[in-house]
């Protein structure tokens, strides 16, 4: 079955401090992963995408095949970054996770 | 840019009314979808489109249908409006790469209470 999985409905952190959100994926074939973010009263948002391997507003993510992940980290996290991040997975449709909000405190 | 772009923001209707939630795209885009989006559950696929006058069920189109007349326009159509079915809806579109949709550009949004 195609699926995407984000454990951590809440995530919070320190400004300063890392973040990492967490997804997993299951897709029988080679997969290709976003993610997307959600700003306050903001339309939903393309933030990367794994095939282009660059750097988004200091976020990163790595796909690994073994343990079939995508994680999203940032090594200091801003105020800024709070928002809705969700994970989804390309098919013939976007196959989204059910989120994590990031809360970051001054 | 890519806009894509939702009738309207804020609606109120009673159950049972036929509800019509329209999104527009000006990038030729091939494929289209309608998702709704509730806490804790996030993004649901309704309805998609690949062309003009398809369609096919997303994950939960119960309740739903979908109009595709023209290729910039995709219409969401709730028959009879329950209360379940307060939520916020997006419209999204993209283009169709080797059978697969490609990044996908979203509305505004359409946060919709019906009492």
């Amino acid at each position: 079955a195609q699926r995407v999985t984000q454990p951590e409905k809440l995530l919070s952190v320190f400004k300063g401090a890392p973040v990492e959100l967490k997804c997993n994926y299951s897709y029988s074939g080679s997969p290709e992963l976003f993610w997307y973010v959600q700003y306050s009263r903001q339309r939903l948002q393309l933030l990367l995408r794994h095939i282009s391997r660059e750097s988004i507003k200091g976020f990163t993510a790595d796909l690994n095949k073994g343990e079939t992940s995508f994680h999203l980290k940032k090594p200091f996290a801003q105020e800024e970054d709070s928002a809705m991040y969700y994970c989804a997975l390309i098919t013939d449709k976007l196959i989204f996770g059910t989120g994590t909000r990031l809360q970051v405190f001054p | 840019d890519v806009k894509v772009t939702q009738s309207s923001r804020y609606l109120v209707k009673r159950t049972g009314e036929k509800v019509f939630l329209e999104c527009v795209q000006d990038m030729d885009h091939e494929n289209m979808f309608w998702y709704r989006q509730d806490p804790g559950l996030g993004l649901r696929l309704i309805y998609f489109s690949y062309d003009v006058k398809m369609k096919e069920k997303g994950d939960i189109p119960e309740g739903y249908s979908v109009s595709r007349e023209k290729k910039e326009r995709f219409s969401l159509i709730l028959e009879s409006a329950s209360t379940n079915q307060t939520s916020m809806y997006l419209c999204a579109s993209s283009f169709r790469e080797g059978g697969r949709t490609d990044t996908q550009y979203f509305g505004p949004g359409t946060r919709l209470t019906v009492l």
